[in-house]
């Protein structure tokens, strides 16, 4: 079975700080992953994905990604923090090939940026 | 270009009650899904569907119904509204290609 874990259940950052939001996956061959920010009372919005390809995934709104297969692991950064950062970030993970296939959400990481 | 439009937006509801829970794409994807989203554990797939007139379970799908009887549209029914269903409740949709899901911006379902 495939799963998602998001060690944190929060992460606080001072406002031009880096930050890093972390996720690591379980699936049976080589994954798809996904990155999205749920801002309060909203839907969840896609950020970024992986598919293949470069290791280093660049998405919406200056946040990136960095899969690293041998740890199986798939962080969301940013370089600079920003304020209006702060929401709730999920990851998430499906299997290939392609066709519909499961996709598990992790528990999500509430993001603080601190002014 | 609205997205994915979910009516309604909050809705209480007695023990044994019924309701549908409506949604609509306008960007044509294939795919749909309903989710509901409970602290602490993520997002939980309902039902989805792969196309017009068809239908499967997710994870979670008893006590739920749905329906995609026209492409753009995916309903979500409770027949007997239980506690244990309130819950925030929203829907996406996705091209058949891998992509990232577009979301509804979610029902607020409270049972009492």
């Amino acid at each position: 079975a495939q799963s998602v874990a998001q060690p944190e259940d929060q992460v606080n950052v001072a406002e031009g700080n880096p930050l890093t939001v972390k996720c690591t996956y379980s699936v049976s061959g080589n994954p798809y992953l996904f990155w999205y920010v749920q801002y309060p009372n909203r839907g969840l919005q896609f950020l970024l994905k992986y598919i293949t390809g470069d290791n280093l995934v660049k998405g919406s709104y200056g946040f990136e990604a960095e899969f690293n297969k041998s740890q199986t692991s798939f962080h969301l950064k940013k370089p600079s923090a920003l304020v209006s950062d702060s929401a709730l970030y999920f990851c998430a993970v499906r299997a290939m090939p392609g066709g519909y296939q499961k996709v598990t959400f992790g528990t999500g990481t509430k993001l603080q940026v601190i002014p | 270009n609205a997205g994915v439009t979910q009516t309604p937006k909050f809705r209480v509801l007695k023990t044994g009650q019924s309701m549908t829970l409506l949604c609509a794409q306008d960007m044509n994807h294939e795919y749909m899904y309903w989710y509901r989203q409970d602290p602490g554990m993520g997002l939980r797939l309902i039902h989805y569907s792969v196309g017009e007139g068809t239908t499967a379970k997710g994870e979670v799908p008893d006590g739920y119904n749905v329906s995609r009887l026209k492409k753009q549209n995916f309903l979500l029914g409770l027949e007997s509204a239980a506690p244990s269903q309130t819950s925030v409740y929203f829907c996406a949709s996705s091209p058949p290609e891998v992509h990232g899901y577009t979301f509804g911006s979610g029902t607020r379902l409270t049972v009492v």
